[in-house]
């Protein structure tokens, strides 16, 4: 089936540092990845949707020089968070699909800590 | 506007007995997929099933079932003989045919006693 893997599976990092994650379809290539946010014990937020070749999609209240999107393949994402703050510490965790006939898969997230 | 509630924010049961988990959507759009995410304490997603809203035709896969009724714009999940590994957050889930956007609903945490 769709693999999709994340990396890394967690990152301490100290305030004001910047923090790359990646997401790649392993099996597949994904034109479009979503980008979601989950605090504690909260429902996923979708953040962005990722387009291979173009800009980003930033879902209202996101801030997206802060969260920086590249999609230079067909097979990865990466997203930044810059400047890390305390109140970016959460779960993040993309997701992609083969197709728009396939139901979307889900990396194993990232959990950020920001001290 | 798109909407999934949960509205059962934690349950516990104890191991064999049978559980449901709601979940009621709201759209207006008349095509439209549902569906049923796992999330272990590990945190990540499992895909469990996916409805297109055509068929509401219930589905039965080993332990679970699934019961979609558009009339009441519910697709309700039941685990039968639960077990302690099936312990997780449950996520409801509603994507549009128009677009690529999953909405979530708030999750159900699931907790199987021994």
């Amino acid at each position: 089936g769709a693999v999709v893997s994340q990396h890394p599976s967690w990152v301490i990092c100290k305030s004001g540092t910047s923090v790359k994650i990646e997401c790649r379809s392993l099996d597949f290539q994904a034109t479009t990845m979503f980008w979601y946010r989950q605090f504690p014990k909260q429902s996923l937020m979708l953040m962005a949707t990722s387009n291979e070749g173009s800009k980003a999609t930033y879902e209202q209240g996101v801030e997206k020089d802060k969260f920086l999107i590249n999609h230079a393949s067909l097979t990865l994402s990466t997203l930044t968070v810059t400047s890390a703050h305390p109140e970016d510490s959460s779960f993040y965790i993309c997701s992609a699909r083969p197709d728009q006939f396939s139901p979307l898969h889900f990396g194993n997230g990232t959990r950020l800590t920001v001290t | 506007a798109q909407k999934v509630t949960q509205a059962q924010t934690e349950i516990s049961v104890v191991e064999k007995e049978d559980v449901t988990l709601d979940c009621v959507y709201e759209t207006r759009d008349t095509t439209y997929y549902l569906f049923w995410y796992k999330q272990p304490p590990s945190g990540e997603l499992v895909f469990l099933i996916r409805r297109n809203s055509f068929d509401e035709q219930n589905e039965i896969s080993g332990r679970y079932s699934w019961n979609f009724q558009k009339s009441t714009s519910s697709f309700n999940f039941t685990i039968t003989a639960s077990q302690v590994v099936d312990s997780a957050v449950y996520f409801c889930a509603l994507r549009m045919n128009r677009d690529d956007k999953i909405i979530f609903g708030k999750g159900t945490r699931l907790h199987i006693l021994p």
